[in-house]
C-alpha cells in the first residue's frame, strides 16, 4: 500500500540552527501538507503546497518556514534559525486534490527536538 | 474563530462496549468532517469521512454529523483492545486542505 515516507525519525538539534524535514509523498499525489503536533496539543495546520507553490499557509508559518518540492519526489519543511517552541512532531501529508473525494494521508511524523 | 473542540478523556471502556466519541465546533463554514485514528508515535490514519450533515456508516463505525448543532460523533461498536488509540475529530472548509483538529480523545478497550 502507497505511504508518505518521512526522515528522519526524530531529530534533536540546537536552538539557532536550520534543520529540513524531508518527505516523500505519495507518487500520484499533487497535493502536499505540513502539520504540527506540540507535545499534549492539536495537531495544527502549518501550509499546503500545489504545482510548486504555496496554496494556504497558517499564522505559523512565518518567515522562518519554507518548503520546497526540490526534485520529483521529495517534498522538504526548512525551518531557518529553530526556537525552543518548535519543538514538536511534524507530518507530512499528501492528496490527490484539495477537494472532498479525496483523503489525505499522514506520514509517521519527525520528531523534533530543539536543545 | 476556527475552533474545535474535544474531550482529550483518557476513556476505558471493557472490550465489547459502544464506545461514543464527540467534538464539537464553531465554525459554521466547516463542511468536511473527519475522524483520524493514532497510535502512540505514529500519524494519523483516516477512519471515517462525511460531508455536510448525516450520518455515515462502515462496519463497527459510525460518524454522525449535526451542522445545526455544531457536534460530531463517531461511534464505535462492538469494541475491540485493537481500537485503542487516541481519536482525532478533524473538519474543514476545503475538503483535505487546511484541516482544524481537536486534541484526540484517548480511547483504551480492557479486554
Amino acid at each position: 500500500e502507497p505511504e508518505v515516507t518521512q526522515t528522519p525519525s526524530h531529530q534533536v538539534t540546537q536552538m539557532g540552527q536550520e534543520v529540513i524535514l524531508r518527505c516523500v509523498p505519495i507518487s500520484n499525489h499533487l497535493y502536499f501538507y505540513w502539520y504540527r503536533q506540540i507535545l499534549g496539543q492539536k495537531v495544527e495546520f502549518l501550509v499546503s503546497f500545489y504545482n510548486n507553490e504555496i496554496s494556504e499557509k497558517s499564522e505559523i508559518f512565518d518567515d522562518q518556514f519554507s518548503v520546497e518540492r526540490p526534485d520529483g519526489s521529495n517534498f522538504t519543511l526548512k525551518i531557518r534559525s529553530t526556537k525552543l517552541e518548535d519543538s514538536a512532531m511534524y507530518f507530512c501529508a499528501s492528496s490527490e486534490t484539495r477537494h472532498s473525494t479525496t483523503e489525505a494521508f499522514f506520514g509517521q511524523g519527525t520528531r523534533l527536538t530543539v536543545v | 474563530q476556527k475552533e474545535v473542540e474535544q474531550d482529550p478523556g483518557p476513556l476505558s471502556v471493557p472490550e465489547g462496549a459502544i464506545v461514543s466519541l464527540n467534538c464539537t465546533y464553531s465554525n459554521s463554514a466547516f463542511q468536511y468532517f473527519m475522524w483520524y485514528r493514532q497510535y502512540s508515535r505514529k500519524g494519523p490514519e483516516l477512519l471515517m469521512y462525511t460531508y455536510s450533515s448525516g450520518n455515515k456508516e462502515d462496519g463497527r463505525f459510525t460518524a454522525q454529523v449535526d451542522k445545526s448543532s455544531k457536534y460530531i460523533s463517531l461511534f464505535i461498536r462492538d469494541s475491540q483492545p485493537s481500537d485503542s488509540a487516541t481519536y482525532l475529530c478533524a473538519m474543514s472548509e476545503t475538503g483535505a486542505n487546511n484541516l482544524f483538529f481537536g486534541t484526540g480523545t484517548r480511547l483504551t478497550v480492557i479486554p
